[in-house]
């Protein structure tokens, strides 16, 4: 199966800084998720890029998908503490979506005030 | 506003009891699914079900068992709990099937067997 790669595993930024995460993955793919998780609880949903999109925004985050190098980057802009929290991408096990994504291990973010 | 609940925040079983984790989602999706989550290993997808009655194993599906009688509940029984299944058990649906869609989950149960 696919499978995701963060990087760094930790981050550690003041408040109002940008960050950046990036993702590995193996195999070619229809398209590549964000996923951010608070403290304990369960994933949400930030972006879903397409294979064939380069990047994309939504509000203070920016996507971008290499699929040549098999790579995709979160930038997270001007973070506040509540964007303290786990990222991780995530692909499709196979080719279709009713059999779940694979899921890097994430990486873990702390904005400090 | 779209909702995946689980049955248990926290959840403490002893050795060979039987556990069951409950899922229901309120957005008729056709699919859902159970991962657990373990630190340094991220989330690994135990079973999944894209219709009722029906289920696919995932990537771990020894020691667990699943159930989906209706289309919003997805029912993870774990026969006979031990100690290496103690985890955090997220639930999810979507509606996609092809490419994969953005998935819904719910607030995850923490299972702690002793």
């Amino acid at each position: 199966s696919q499978q995701g790669e963060e990087d760094p595993q930790a981050l550690s930024i003041q408040e109002g800084e940008n960050a950046t995460m990036n993702c590995s993955y193996k195999t070619s793919i229809n398209n590549l998720q964000w996923y951010r998780q608070n403290s304990g609880r369960g994933l949400v949903h930030l972006i879903l890029i397409r294979s064939n999109e380069r990047e994309k925004h939504s509000g203070r985050l920016r996507v971008t998908l290499d699929t040549s190098k098999k790579s995709s980057s979160l930038l997270i802009t001007a973070s506040r503490a509540a964007d303290t929290a786990s990222y991780f991408c995530a692909t499709g096990r196979s080719g279709g979506g009713a059999d779940g994504l694979t899921f890097g291990k994430g990486t873990h973010l702390i904005i400090q005030p | 506003d779209v909702k995946v609940t689980q049955s248990s925040r926290y959840l403490v079983k002893r050795t060979g009891e039987k556990v069951f984790l409950e899922c229901v989602q309120d957005m008729d999706h056709e699919n859902m699914f159970w991962y657990r989550q373990d630190p340094g290993l991220g989330l690994r997808l135990i079973y999944f079900s894209y219709d009722v009655k029906m289920k696919e194993k995932g990537d771990i599906p020894e020691g667990y068992s699943v159930s989906r009688e209706k289309k919003e509940r997805f029912s993870l029984i774990l026969e006979s709990a031990s100690t290496n299944q103690t985890s955090m058990y997220l639930c999810a649906s979507t509606q996609g099937t092809y490419p994969p869609g953005e998935q819904y989950f719910g607030p995850g149960t923490r299972l702690t067997v002793t």
